[in-house]
């Protein structure tokens, strides 16, 4: 079946550091990719998306790269921010009925 | 905009009790699910429904039933609660094969304990 495997958190960082969150997948086939982000008692938000081998998503200063060959979709971050605490998700649509697989989420701290 | 709208936000209850998650839509998506997210767990997908009237088996059904009889409200039931069901409920939605990998819309969440 589909999987999606995430680095075990939590992470701290310091304000303005770099951020990598990796993420990689098994599919049966060529899914969508995507990276969700929950801040404290909240549901979970669309941060970026890829849809295909070689995309670009992008938002808010985050970017992941869609690795066919590598089947990964690492999430960056140049500079974070202390309003960027929050526990991030990896996941992958494939077929039909629109059933997303999750990681099970990486929690990010940074402190100022 | 309302978005998706899930009700109660937190509820204890004891073993053998009952109890309806609400959950609503207003942006006429066809496509609803519940998860329930466990710490360390991620989200497993307990039931969804790609329209009123329909509704099919996730990973993780036991214990649990739903209904579709609208496009807007999907609630979910717990019959007998048990404390394995002690866990965060998340409802979400999406427009679904109308728009291709379109993603999900989450509602902010149900806190549950069975004691």
């Amino acid at each position: 079946g589909n999987s999606v495997t995430q680095m075990e958190g939590p992470v701290t960082l310091s304000e303005e550091a770099f951020l990598t969150i990796n993420c990689t997948y098994t599919a049966t086939g060529y899914p969508s990719l995507f990276w969700y982000v929950q801040y404290p008692g909240e549901g979970l938000q669309l941060l970026l998306k890829a849809t295909k081998a070689d995309d670009k998503g992008s938002n808010k200063g985050f970017e992941a790269t869609y690795r066919k060959e590598t089947t990964s979709f690492h999430l960056e971050k140049g500079s974070v921010q202390v309003s960027d605490s929050a526990v991030y998700f990896c996941a992958l649509i494939l077929g039909g009925y629109q059933k997303v697989t999750f990681g099970t989420g990486t929690k990010l701290q940074v402190i100022p | 905009n309302a978005g998706v709208t899930q009700t109660p936000k937190f509820r204890i209850l004891k073993i053998g009790q009952s109890m309806t998650l609400q959950c609503t839509q207003d942006m006429n998506h066809n496509y609803m699910y519940w998860y329930r997210q466990d710490p360390g767990m991620g989200l497993k997908l307990i039931y969804y429904s790609v329209g009123a009237g329909i509704t099919d088996k996730g990973e993780v059904p036991n214990g649990y039933n739903v209904s579709r009889s609208t496009t807007e409200d999907f609630p979910l039931r717990l019959e007998l609660a048990a404390p394995s069901q002690t866990s965060v409920y998340f409802c979400a939605s999406s427009p679904g094969q109308a728009i291709t990998n379109s993603p999900l819309h989450f509602g902010n969440g149900t806190r549950l304990t069975v004691t």
